[in-house]
């Protein structure tokens, strides 16, 4: 289940399970997004991007799903790994005409073998 | 593919002293490079932008007297936390815009920086 904790939210899942995290985000404007893996201790790793003018990107084993209308992204893993275990942020380019991020409150995801 | 690295990957201070941060661009030249700052538990939050040959760029509440940022090169962006207190221990990450126009960046794997 989901549950939010001091600072993050926390998804916990069983091994085999798909996984769904979830990011709103601010600025209508913005045209570019990503997800990142954290893993602890170390610096956040790209997992997959998508551009405004696309709903849906897949990867190997992830999906990114984005709905402009709610300004809300998701990152859909299948066949979550106890390796999958991490923090995952979203982030996006506002559209500045700069390479700036903004990333969202991260959601940890927890994956029980 | 490019790897952007950061020196040191932790570091211990006393309070008053300064601690200076490297982040390198492995294998690609970077004419801009960012700094982020994470708290436990917490989101990365944009500091500065570091731009090689001019002044960097500071957000909003970030005081550019304390966090000097230096471009030195198309490979080197320093930061330098000084007359650092406890409340700076931070997790420190830089990252460089890919080269090839998009706006991925590549993180370094962070320097955890604890003031005594």
């Amino acid at each position: 289940g989901e549950s939010v904790g001091l600072h993050l939210p926390t998804l916990s899942v069983q091994e085999g399970d798909n996984s769904i995290i979830n990011c709103a985000y601010s600025n209508s404007a913005s045209d570019y997004f990503i997800w990142y893996k954290q893993e602890s201790g170390k610096g956040p790793q790209f997992i997959i991007d998508i551009r405004s003018n696309m709903d849906k990107r897949q990867g190997q084993r992830v999906t990114v799903l984005l709905n402009k209308t709610v300004k809300h992204l998701s990152l859909q893993i299948a066949a979550t790994q106890p390796g999958d275990s991490a923090v995952y942020f979203c982030a996006e380019n506002p559209n500045s005409g700069y390479s700036t991020l903004t990333f969202g409150k991260g959601t940890m995801l927890l994956v029980s073998p | 593919g490019a790897v952007v690295s950061q020196h040191p990957s932790w570091v211990i201070c006393k309070s008053g002293t300064s601690v200076k941060i490297e982040c390198r661009s492995l294998d690609f030249q970077a004419t801009t490079m960012f700094w982020y700052r994470q708290f436990p538990k917490q989101s990365l939050m944009l500091m500065a932008t570091s731009n090689e040959g001019s002044k960097a760029t500071y957000e909003q509440g970030v005081e550019k007297d304390k966090f000097l940022i230096n471009h030195a090169s198309l490979t080197l962006s320093t930061l330098t936390v000084t007359s650092a207190h406890p409340e700076d221990s931070s997790f420190y990450i830089c990252s460089a815009p890919t080269p090839g126009g998009n706006y991925e960046q590549y993180f370094g794997p962070g320097t955890r920086l604890t003031v005594t």
